[in-house]
């Protein structure tokens, strides 16, 4: 099966700053069609679980501009500039290229 | 507005099954892809199956025989079964619509249950 590795299990930082957080894969997510099929979620206590981004780097409807996905291949990007107090979250990325679709094993922000 | 809500016993004895329900209201189920994912203390997060639009059903290998994802279309309901849980079970467990064609993503999640595993 396909390994996600994101190395940060928690990041630090301070509102307004901007972060990134990785997510490497064992093998390429590329498919035939040209996507990559890595997405990107965030987990609010009390809240339900929200899909940021799908085929690396496209928002989902709604999601903020500062929430940028990017990378290609084995290694991705989560990036969020200028983070609000609702950011602070654990934020995991998913591949669905292949069965079993695997997470990674998150990242939290944390208020510094 | 697409909503999913779990539904099901917080607490389950060791070899017994577990079984879970998600309701699903603003979209039918005999469209899409239909899954179950769990969150295990410590954050680790595992998908362990989905439905499709046709009823067919794919698993996590990890799960082996233990599982069975079922629905009734009358009620818009599909339905989790783990058979011979043990305390390795216990989680918070998710349905989400997903991933179905062109985007293969979860795009709607449920609040999630907790399931305790537990004499």
């Amino acid at each position: 099966q396909i390994t996600l590795t994101q190395q940060a299990e928690s990041l630090w930082i301070s509102p307004g700053e901007r972060v990134s957080i990785t997510c490497r894969a064992s093998q390429s997510l590329l498919y035939t069609d040209g996507k990559h099929y890595l997405s990107w979620y965030q987990q609010r206590p009390g809240q339900t679980t929200k899909a940021l981004i799908y085929h690396a780097s496209v928002r989902t409807d709604g999601v903020p501009t500062r929430f940028i996905g990017s990378g290609s291949g084995t290694e991705f990007t989560l990036s969020i500039e200028h983070v609000q107090p609702e950011d602070f979250a654990i934020y995991y990325c998913l591949q669905t290229l292949k069965s079993p679709y695997t997470f990674g094993a998150g990242t939290k922000l944390e208020l510094k | 507005e697409v909503q999913l809500q779990e539904s099901g016993p917080g607490l389950v004895k060791p070899s017994q099954s577990l079984s879970l329900t998600c309701s699903v209201t603003g979209y039918s189920i005999t469209s899409n892809y239909w899954g179950w994912i769990r969150k295990f203390p410590g954050n680790k997060m595992e998908w362990m199956g989905y439905i499709s639009y046709s009823g067919s059903t794919s698993y996590n290998p990890s799960l082996k025989s233990r599982i069975s994802i079922t629905r009734d279309t009358s009620k818009n309901q599909f339905f989790l079964q783990l058979n011979s849980v043990t305390t390795e079970d216990t989680a918070t467990y998710y349905c989400a619509r997903g991933p179905g064609y062109p985007s293969y993503y979860f795009d709607y999640w449920g609040q999630g249950v907790m399931v305790t595993v537990s004499s």
